[in-house]
């Protein structure tokens, strides 16, 4: 079955610390990758995507994740974290087999929270 | 506001009461889903509709459970006989159906409390 794991549960940084955060997925056909974040009180928003393309992709606020089909990891970096960053971060996968249609399914992860102390 | 809503919020109910939530999704979605989360889990999916189809429903969504989509506008989703592991959040994601990337917008939630 597909599973998405999220190695860090609770990260605690410190402003102007470098983050990443770890996303491995287990599924060997065609995916598209996601990071969604949810701050306090809100709901989810999508952070940045993976379809397909270069590897390295860059989406809102600074982050940017690292595709590594090799290794089926899709990392959340950031260089440098700031107080507002402190939200609740929701790796995910759609993915689908050779000749299926895409139902845009999302596979998540248990997610990580990240408290960032000013 | 253009994005997706869900109604109501916050919803608490006695166990073996009947509940139903409604998601309006953003206007020009043809796509679907709903979602469930507890506390300190990802979202589980729930179902998927396309247009007034609903083409697919997770092993997660018991004969207590069942789902709409009239006219694939809004969506409702209805629990019978609750019980107290129903407690959860259930959210609802809308997207266009273009190809294979798919990108889902979800709505705040509602909060389910089972007593």
């Amino acid at each position: 079955a597909q599973s998405v794991s999220q190695h860090n549960h609770h990260v605690i940084l410190s402003e102007a610390a470098s983050l990443e955060l770890g996303c491995n997925y287990s599924y060997g056909g065609t995916v598209n990758l996601f990071w969604y974040v949810q701050y306090p009180g809100q709901h989810l928003q999508l952070l940045l995507k993976y379809f397909s393309g270069d590897p390295l992709v860059k989406g809102i606020k600074g982050f940017e994740a690292e595709f590594i089909k090799s290794k089926f990891s899709f990392n959340l970096r950031k260089p440098s974290v700031q107080w507002s960053d402190t939200a609740e971060y929701f790796c995910a996968v759609n993915a689908w087999g050779y000749g299926s249609s895409n139902t845009g399914k999302l596979i998540f992860g248990q997610g990580t929270t990240l408290q960032v102390k000013p | 506001d253009t994005g997706v809503s869900q109604n109501p919020r916050h919803k608490i109910t006695k166990r073996g009461q009947n509940v139903t939530f409604r998601c309006d999704p953003i206007s020009e979605h043809n796509r679907l889903y709903w979602y469930r989360q507890t506390l300190g889990q990802g979202p589980e999916f729930l179902t998927y509709f396309q247009n007034e189809a609903q083409l697919e429903k997770s092993r997660l969504l018991s004969d207590r459970f069942s789902a709409e989509r009239p006219k694939g506008s809004f969506s409702t989703l209805e629990i019978q006989r609750t019980e107290q592991g129903d407690s959860a959040m259930y959210l609802c994601a809308s997207s266009l159906d273009w190809g294979q990337t798919a990108e889902q917008y979800f709505g705040p939630g509602t909060r389910l409390t089972v007593t």
